[in-house]
């Protein structure tokens, strides 16, 4: 069975201070892993899909890496307006195409 | 602009009634997710339907139903027989199941 881990629940950071969110996950066969942004009481806002280990993706503040067995979001600088749950989620072999395994997510609180 | 609609953003229902969620999209795509997210769980899969006239069960279909009779339409029936239908209900869509999916902004429904 997939699985998708992520850490830490919950970060604090200060306006300005850099940080990485961790997605550990277990699939077989990954197929493409992604990231979202979910602001409260809203749906989830599509960011990156990583295909392969090595792959990298950026977009503003946010940049997205993946190894075979993980993949960080690293936030360079963030202002209080990227406060959100971030989620990450895997689709791999088992389960038919269409089976994508969410994670958690990662409750981040930019301070100003 | 393209994008997914649902509609209502707020239910409110008495135990016992059937409750129908809207959800519509223009982006002119094929397959289409009802998910249900609850607090500290991730994502979970309810239905999903590759293309018009099919669907298929996800992880957690007890209790719920769903027809697809137009390529934008994807109409999610919370019945009676759902046991805990109190939750944030999420569609998605996306081109095809490989890649990434799409959410509208999601129904809270609370049953009482």
């Amino acid at each position: 069975e997939d699985q998708v881990t992520q850490s830490p629940e919950a970060l604090r950071l200060q306006e300005g201070e850099s940080s990485s969110l961790n997605c550990s996950y277990t699939v077989s066969g990954l197929r493409g892993l992604f990231w979202y942004r979910q602001d409260p009481g809203k749906g989830p806002e599509f960011l990156f899909t990583l295909y392969s280990a090595g792959e990298e993706k950026e977009k503003e503040r946010l940049k997205a890496t993946l190894t075979k067995k993980e993949s960080f979001l690293h936030i360079t600088a963030p202002k209080p307006e990227d406060s959100a749950t971030y989620l990450c989620a895997v689709k791999g072999t088992l389960g038919g195409y269409q089976k994508v395994t969410f994670g958690t997510g990662t409750k981040l609180q930019v301070i100003p | 602009d393209g994008g997914i609609t649902q509609s209502p953003k707020y239910l409110f229902r008495k135990e016992g009634q059937n409750v129908t969620l809207s959800c519509e999209q223009n982006l002119n795509h094929d397959a289409m997710y009802w998910y249900r997210q609850d607090p500290g769980q991730g994502l979970r899969l309810i239905y999903y339907s590759q293309i018009v006239n099919d669907f298929q069960k996800g992880d957690i279909a007890e209790g719920y139903s769903v027809s697809r009779e137009k390529k934008e339409s994807f109409p999610l029936t919370v019945t009676s027989a759902q046991k805990n239908p109190t939750a944030f209900y999420l569609c998605a869509s996306s081109t095809a199941p490989l890649y990434e999916q799409y959410f509208g902004p999601g129904t809270r429904l609370t049953v009482t």
